[in-house]
């Protein structure tokens, strides 16, 4: 069963960049059936992707955070990395890391799969000065 | 983007059903069988109901069913019971982006 625990200041200055990581256990985070994502939720809100990522290190961003996100993968950490730089009041919320899966193998062997799978409890991010 | 639309709320009592919808364009929801759902407690991190429109991960009650006609997918709940009441997600994933519905708050009467 795979874990995800994401780990960051929970305070982060206006026009800084907030940093979080993601180690992973349970699992690779080099297998090929898995993505690993990014997901924001603000107090009281819904929910919002920010991108995600393969082991490759291939990206993908949610288009309107796209000129301010990087997302990173550690293999020899088996951990992923967000940043999201110049940051404002409206980037204040709960951020969680999740993997995406993409098929897996049971008894009744290969299936499709396409979402987000495992969660991380999430951590409060606020922005203020 | 625009995020998927659901309903902000929805309510049923106990034993009854009810179907929450999710409404997207031909270039999300209904140009892929990639819609899921989540459930998510006050406090919680959202937890996969529903994926690939209509299976459910291990451990999920087949009280929980989902559907898709053309560009708008449907969770339904049937036989309600106390502990379903929360929020609920859905998501598209369309090719290299993943969109989220705004949330649909159920409760149980």
């Amino acid at each position: 069963q795979l874990q995800l625990q994401e780990s960051g200041p929970g305070l982060v200055e206006p026009s800084e960049t907030l940093s979080l990581t993601c180690p992973v256990s349970g699992g690779s985070i080099s297998s090929s059936s898995y993505y690993w994502g990014w997901i924001r939720q603000p107090p009281g809100k819904g929910l919002e992707w920010i991108g995600s990522i393969y082991y490759s290190g291939s990206t993908y961003y949610n288009p309107s955070l796209k000129s301010r996100v990087t997302i990173s993968v550690d293999t020899s950490k088996n951990q992923i990395s967000l940043k999201l730089s110049s940051v404002t009041a409206a980037d204040a919320a709960v951020y969680y890391c999740a993997s995406f899966a993409t098929y897996f193998y049971d008894s009744g062997g290969y299936s499709s799969s396409h979402y987000f799978d495992h969660w991380g409890q999430g951590t409060l991010v606020a922005v203020s000065s | 983007q625009s995020a998927l639309t659901q309903p902000p709320s929805a309510s049923g009592s106990p034993g009854q059903s009810v179907t929450i919808s999710c409404t997207g364009t031909s270039s999300d929801v209904g140009g892929y069988n990639y819609v899921s759902w989540y459930q998510q407690h006050p406090g919680k991190a959202p937890k996969p109901m529903i994926y690939e429109v209509s299976k459910r991960p291990s451990g999920v009650p087949d009280r929980f069913s989902g559907s898709k006609s053309g560009n708008m997918a449907s969770l339904t709940v049937s036989g309600l019971q106390a502990e379903d009441e929360a929020d609920y997600y859905c998501s598209s994933y369309a090719g290299s982006n993943v969109l989220f519905g705004g949330g649909t708050k159920l409760t149980v009467l």
